[in-house]
């Protein structure tokens, strides 16, 4: 159990689109989602947490504008990377935290997505 | 502001050494520390955590002791095998409920 998807795994796309990443989780209500950004050879980032029905809360430094998060039901969860340029290229994971009896506060984590602007 | 620091790899062994991959952490208050394991293509899986000092985290043969008076939480296991080839995080968890994580460090077990 307690399985978090994110789609799509890779996307690239060209400077100036504007890109869409899903979280979900799959047999779990999340009332918490977590973004998180990874460069290469670097510590996961937080970017932003999401609580389900209200507006993301952003670490210090990074553009609400520009990664706009929208957490609409308790299963998903979406990033949207806006006029993306190429050093927005990086992984993308997001994490979810259960509202399970002995798993609370723990965060389940997606398989990341892969981003590549041209 | 808190903050993890664990050794850079990539770590490469022969199967049935002995694995220490070495985790220390700066915190304002009495965090949580966790280790996670990323396999090839897939998401970050908790390995184990511990949420006290002096409590030992284990799973699957792994172990770290949280010792507060070095601020450390490295992770160690006996007899390493192949399929424990993956990226090793270090996190903790301040008293906030937000994560900090270290780098990763890449273990590479050779037959």
């Amino acid at each position: 159990g307690a399985v978090v998807s994110q789609h799509p795994s890779r996307v690239i796309c060209k400077s100036g689109t504007s890109v869409k990443i899903e979280c979900r989780s799959l047999d779990f209500q999340a009332t918490t989602m977590f973004w998180y950004r990874q460069f290469p050879k670097q510590s996961l980032m937080l970017m932003a947490t999401s609580n389900e029905g209200s507006k993301a809360t952003y670490e210090q430094g990074v553009e609400k504008d520009k990664f706009l998060i929208n957490h609409a039901s308790l299963t998903l969860s979406t990033l949207t990377v806006t006029s993306a340029h190429p050093e927005d290229s990086s992984f993308y994971i997001c994490s979810a935290t259960s509202l399970l009896a002995g798993a609370a506060n723990e965060q389940f984590f997606g398989p990341g997505t892969r981003l590549t602007v041209l | 502001g808190d903050s993890v620091t664990q050794m850079e790899g990539p770590v490469t062994l022969s199967e049935e050494a002995f694995l220490t991959i070495n985790c220390t952490y700066t915190a304002t208050g009495y965090p949580s520390l966790f280790w996670y394991v990323q396999y090839p293509g897939e998401g970050l899986q908790l390995l184990l955590k511990a949420t006290k000092a002096d409590d030992k985290g284990s799973n699957k043969g792994f172990e770290a002791t949280y010792r507060k008076e070095t601020t450390s939480f490295h992770l160690e296991k006996g007899s390493v095998q192949v399929s424990d080839s993956a990226v090793y995080f270090c996190a903790l968890r301040d008293n906030f409920n937000k994560f900090y994580f270290g780098s990763g460090t890449k273990l590479n077990v050779k037959p």
